[in-house]
């Protein structure tokens, strides 16, 4: 069964270094998001993208984050200048759009990275 | 304001028995997706269900059924038979279609379920 897949696993940073997180959506799917986690917490809505676009954004994504579809394959989230408080679980999720006429597409998310700032 | 509510932080099931999880939620747009994801202690967040506003009977998949009430705006998650591997995280949330703002998936605080052997 097709999967969401996201690299690295885990990452641990130094405050102020930037770190790319990648994701390899489902391949047919043409939605994609990222969300994020604090330990503990609920999972929080980051950004989504659609044709090679950001689509919508929440007030946590600023100017420190950035998404890119560098290729047919890959989405990626870049944080440029990592805080402590961005040490969280991020997961990448995509979705189908044969759901289009209700754009109730169920979101498949991937395993997660776990980042850790120092 | 809460848009996902969950009201039961931590729950426990004897292993076989059927469980209940609670969500309610608020929207005002008539057309909205109910889902919920389970999150085991690895950390990944698995699809279970999903339930349409308009879809006129409750969403079923294998173990999973969702008791759907849209008048009192309640998507609570059923587990029959349960396991030992259910033992895990799930969150309820929704997706709204509002104009221009279609996409996000809000997610509520979750419920934490131990199955007992």
């Amino acid at each position: 069964e097709p999967e969401v897949t996201q690299t690295p696993s885990h990452q641990v940073t130094q405050m102020g270094q930037e770190v790319i997180l990648r994701c390899v959506p489902i391949s047919n799917h043409l939605y994609f998001y990222w969300y994020r986690q604090i330990l503990g917490q609920k999972v929080e809505f980051l950004v989504s993208f659609y044709n090679n676009e950001i689509s919508e954004k929440s007030e946590i994504f600023d100017d420190q984050f950035s998404v890119e579809r560098p290729d047919g394959s890959n989405f990626t989230l870049k944080i440029r200048s990592t805080k402590l408080e961005d040490s969280a679980m991020y997961f990448c999720a995509s979705s189908d759009p044969r759901g289009l006429v209700q754009r109730m597409e169920t979101q498949y998310f991937g395993p997660g990275t776990r980042l850790l700032v120092l | 304001a809460q848009k996902i509510t969950q009201t039961q932080p931590g729950m426990f099931v004897q292993e076989k028995e059927a469980v209940t999880l609670d969500c309610t939620y608020d929207t005002s747009d008539p057309s909205y997706g109910l889902f919920w994801y389970k999150q085991p202690s690895s950390g990944e967040m698995i699809f279970l269900i999903y339930q349409g506003s308009y879809d006129q009977q409750n969403a079923t998949e294998g173990r999973y059924s969702l008791n759907f009430q849209k008048a009192r705006k309640s998507a609570n998650l059923v587990i029959s038979a349960s396991q030992l591997g259910d033992s895990a995280m799930y969150f309820c949330a929704m997706r709204e279609a509002p104009f221009g703002s279609y996409d996000k998936v809000i997610f509520g605080p979750g419920t934490s379920l131990s199955v007992i052997p």
